[in-house]
């Protein structure tokens, strides 16, 4: 079964570059890589997710490792309301969640 | 805005009685996943539907739970005789096309059922 494994929890300074990494050693050649965030009492938030090549948005940029078993979500500036849990998910070529681990819980220090 | 709705947000039940959880997703989009979250962990799927159809299940509880997304109006998951396990937060997410992993869903704020 697909897995992913990331750290319980991060710091980082506000303004400050944060770099978010994941490990998904058994991800399939056809498994996409999303990156949600959740704030606490509410829902999963969607920040970007990519296939192969790395990926820029609004939010964040995802780093891609050449043989996809690890992806990295990079925050540029880091700021207090960026702090969330970080969830790297595997979804299949068909939609369906593969993995939904514990997530990286991210605190921003002012 | 045009997010996806659930409600309610709170809900309280008593052992035996049934839970009925709603959620309409964003406009345009007729594809509805339902996940469980217990605290402190992550979402845990439970059923794929579209309109009138359920597409995957694997993730539902065989006996008391039961999902639907009609034709008209929300999809609805509804939990019979609930026990104090069933206490959690459920999320619905919704996605525009047919399954595909490169579409993200987007996810409702949640129920936050509690068995008395």
């Amino acid at each position: 079964d697909a897995k992913t494994t990331q750290p319980n929890s991060m710091e980082s300074n506000e303004e400050e570059p944060v770099h978010l990494p994941c490990n998904h050693s058994t991800i399939s050649g056809t498994d996409y890589i999303h990156w949600y965030r959740q704030l606490p009492s509410q829902g999963p938030e969607y920040v970007i997710h990519g296939l192969t090549s790395n990926v820029n948005n609004r939010m964040a940029s995802l780093a891609i490792a050449e043989d996809r078993k690890s992806s990295t979500l990079i925050l540029h500036r880091a700021t207090l309301r960026d702090a969330a849990v970080y969830y790297c998910i595997l979804f299949d070529n068909a939609g369906n969640m593969l993995t939904f681990g514990g997530g990286t819980r991210l605190m921003v220090k002012p | 805005n045009a997010g996806v709705m659930q409600n309610p947000r709170h809900l309280v039940r008593r052992r035996g009685q049934e839970a009925r959880l709603r959620c309409s997703p964003m406009k345009g989009h007729s594809h509805v996943y339902w996940y469980r979250q217990l605290p402190e962990e992550g979402l845990k799927f439970m059923v794929y539907l579209q309109k009138e159809n359920i597409i995957d299940e694997s993730g539902m509880p065989k006996e008391r739970f039961s999902a639907e997304f009609p034709k008209e109006g929300p999809s609805i998951l509804r939990i019979q005789q609930v026990v104090r396990g069933d206490s959690a937060a459920y999320f619905c997410a919704s996605s525009p096309r047919q399954g595909q992993g490169n579409q993200p869903q987007h996810f409702g704020d949640g129920t936050r059922l509690s068995i008395l």
